[in-house]
């Protein structure tokens, strides 16, 4: 069975720093890897998709890897800003097509 | 527009009661999923649908049932609502397996 675990559960950074979020597998027969952002009491953005034969995506100052045969992901932001504070959340698609979700990483950027 | 939609936003409910949660969605994706969210977890399926004929359990489906009325809608009941339902939930779609989930609003619901 698939369990996803994100570290860590909240993190609080300056403005400017860069970052990495972590998230971690237990099963390498992931199909494919999604990073999402969540702000308080709102759906779930789509940030990243990074399919099982790629390695990362980029988007903007957003770049996201994945590595199966460690059965870890790590989402990467750059410069931070106050506007990324949200909750970052990875889901994994497992091979029955359902995607298991983290428990996600608090983000808080101060001013 | 959004997406896909749900409704309604927020509902507050008593036990025992039955309650039902729309979804509907303008992407003409043929999968659909129920989530449930509760406060510092992640999201856990409650049911999914990958046509209109085809309904799936997932991890938590207990104390509830869903519908999917056409392509579009897929409705999710709590045949006697428990406090222990209370929780935010989520509807979500995707095309196919390899492209990216998209997610609704979200139902905040409260079972007093």
């Amino acid at each position: 069975k698939q369990e996803v675990t994100q570290i860590p559960a909240a993190l609080s950074v300056p403005e400017g720093e860069n970052l990495v979020l972590n998230c971690s597998f237990t099963d390498s027969a992931i199909y494919n890897l999604q990073w999402f952002r969540q702000d308080p009491g709102k759906g779930l953005t789509s940030l990243l998709l990074i399919q099982s034969s790629q390695r990362e995506q980029t988007s903007g100052r957003l770049n996201a890897s994945l590595d199966k045969s460690s059965g870890r992901s790590t989402l990467y932001i750059a410069a931070s800003q106050p506007g990324d504070s949200a909750t970052y959340l990875c889901a994994g698609m497992d091979s029955s097509y359902k995607l298991i979700f983290g428990s996600g990483t608090r983000l808080l950027v101060r001013p | 527009d959004a997406d896909v939609t749900q409704t309604p936003r927020n509902r507050i409910t008593k036990t025992g009661k039955r309650i039902m949660l729309e979804c509907s969605q303008t992407k003409g994706h043929d999968r659909m999923y129920w989530y449930r969210q509760d406060p510092g977890l992640g999201l856990q399926l409650i049911y999914y649908s990958f046509d209109v004929k085809d309904i799936n359990k997932g991890e938590i489906s207990d104390g509830y049932s869903v519908s999917r009325q056409a392509q579009a809608k897929f409705s999710l009941s709590l045949e006697s609502a428990i406090p222990n339902q209370t929780a935010l939930y989520f509807c979500a779609t995707r095309d196919r397996a390899d492209t990216e989930a998209f997610f609704g609003q979200g139902t905040r619901l409260t079972v007093v």
